[in-house]
């Protein structure tokens, strides 16, 4: 079965510091990768999705994420993060093709605080 | 465009109860999967229906059930409710099922007492 693993549980940063969280998938053939935000008492929402073609994605509020298919990573970064991202992160990832019957698999989250 | 929906926000019930948490997917969007969120354990994948028809199902028991209706709205039951299914229920839509995106709504927050 498929599996996401994220391997910092919480990480505690100051403003203006630089971000990059770890987000690791076992499955070996072709994914589509998300990473949801989850701001506190708000809804999860998406921050950006790699379906093909560059690797390197573009999220809203500065934030990018790199695929790198040799290591199964999708590592969400942001070279300066602002208070207003404390949130929860979730790294998802999906079998593609798929018929329709196929999960989204979610990883157990990441805590970021931001200290001002 | 109206997001997805879930009611109640909020629910206390007593363990052994059941109950039924609502859904309304955004206009649209034919397929309507259900989590559950604890602190620890992240986003568990429940069920998804898409078209009426249950396509996967998680590694719950029999106690939590799902349904869609006809309008792609839908309902989850937990029936003999347990201390431990207190959670954040979450309801997400998606417009292309394969694609894997999807929309979540605000969540039903569970207490069983």
């Amino acid at each position: 079965a498929q599996s996401v693993s994220q391997h910092n549980h919480h990480v505690i940063l100051s403003e203006a510091a630089s971000l990059e969280l770890g987000c690791n998938y076992s499955y070996g053939g072709t994914v589509n990768l998300f990473w949801y935000v989850q701001y506190p008492g708000q809804h999860l929402q998406l921050l950006l999705k790699y379906f093909s073609g560059d690797p390197l994605v573009k999220g809203i509020k500065g934030f990018e994420a790199e695929f790198i298919k040799s290591k199964f990573s999708f590592n969400l970064r942001k070279p300066s993060v602002q208070w207003s991202d404390t949130a929860e992160y979730f790294c998802a990832v999906i079998h593609t093709p798929n018929f329709g019957n196929e999960k989204l698999t979610f990883g157990t989250g990441t805590r970021l605080t931001i200290i001002p | 465009k109206a997001g997805v929906t879930q009611t109640p926000r909020y629910l206390i019930k007593t363990r052994g109860q059941q109950v039924t948490l609502s859904c309304s997917p955004i206009s649209g969007h034919r397929s309507v999967s259900w989590y559950q969120q604890t602190p620890g354990q992240g986003l568990q994948f429940l069920f998804e229906y898409f078209s009426e028809t249950q396509r996967n199902k998680g590694n719950f028991p029999g106690r939590f059930s799902g349904r869609q209706f006809s309008n792609s709205r839908s309902e989850m039951n937990v029936s003999t409710l347990e201390l431990g299914d207190s959670a954040l229920y979450l309801c997400a839509s998606s417009a292309l099922q394969a694609t894997g995106e999807a929309f979540f709504g605000q969540g039903t927050r569970l207490t069983v007492v």
